[in-house]
């Protein structure tokens, strides 16, 4: 079974600068995709940013962007120009492309304070 | 609206109680997850329809448990007999579902606000 791990709990940052979130993953499969998913106070999980595995190029959203290293299997999410609107949980997801499930398996998060 | 739907927001009930959890998804998507989340993790997969066949449920933590989608758009998660591990944040989630050539392409899956369910 495939599992996700993100290793920082917590991570902050000064509003304007850049951080980086971990996360690693464990499969046998060639082809799947990857996300970040944001989760603020609020609740509601949003996408960040998705990520196919057959695709070399990292994905790119605007301050947001990944450093995919398939053959590592690991999964960063750059936050460019932090803004105070980026403070909430991140979670990093896996999901397969073989089989007949589409569900996503995340990591256990990792929470991002901004300071002013 | 536009968004995935859950009601109720906060749901209290006592051990032993019957709970019913309502999902409506995203009008026209044809996928539809349910998953559990306890404080402080990330979300747990609980069970996946493809319209109104139910054809994944290996997330189901017992048969207490049950999930139903009908005619292929709300869904409805209910729990019997209620114990105290079952409180927890159930979120919703639906997805468009496109076939690519050897397999299904990832789209992104959209959640609702969730349901808080706490068992006294």
């Amino acid at each position: 079974a495939q599992t996700v791990t993100q290793s920082q709990p917590e991570m902050s940052v000064q509003e304007a600068e850049t951080v980086t979130l971990s996360c690693t993953y464990d499969t046998s499969e060639s082809d799947y995709y990857l996300f970040w998913y944001k989760q603020p106070p609020s609740r509601q999980m949003i996408l960040v940013i998705r990520q196919e595995a057959y695709k070399q190029q990292n994905a790119t959203e605007n301050r947001f962007s990944v450093n995919f290293q398939k053959a590592a299997k690991s999964f960063s999410l750059k936050i460019s120009d932090s803004q105070l609107g980026d403070a909430a949980m991140y979670f990093c997801a896996y999901r397969s492309s073989e089989g007949g499930s589409e569900k996503l398996v995340f990591g256990k998060g990792t929470k991002l304070t901004v300071n002013p | 609206g536009a968004g995935v739907s859950q009601s109720p927001r906060y749901k209290v009930a006592k051990r032993g109680q019957d709970v019913a959890l309502r999902c409506d998804p995203i009008s026209g998507h044809v996928s539809l997850f349910w998953y559990q989340q306890a404080l402080g993790q990330g979300p747990e997969f609980l069970t996946y329809f493809q319209n109104e066949a139910q054809l994944d449920k290996s997330g189901l933590p017992s048969d207490r448990f049950f999930a139903e989608r009908p005619e292929g758009s709300v869904s409805t998660l209910k729990i019997q007999r209620t114990q105290q591990e079952d409180s927890a944040v159930y979120l919703c989630a639906s997805s468009l579902r496109r076939q690519g050539l050897n397999s299904v392409i990832g789209q992104p899956q959209h959640f609702g606000d969730g349901t808080r369910l706490s068992i006294l």
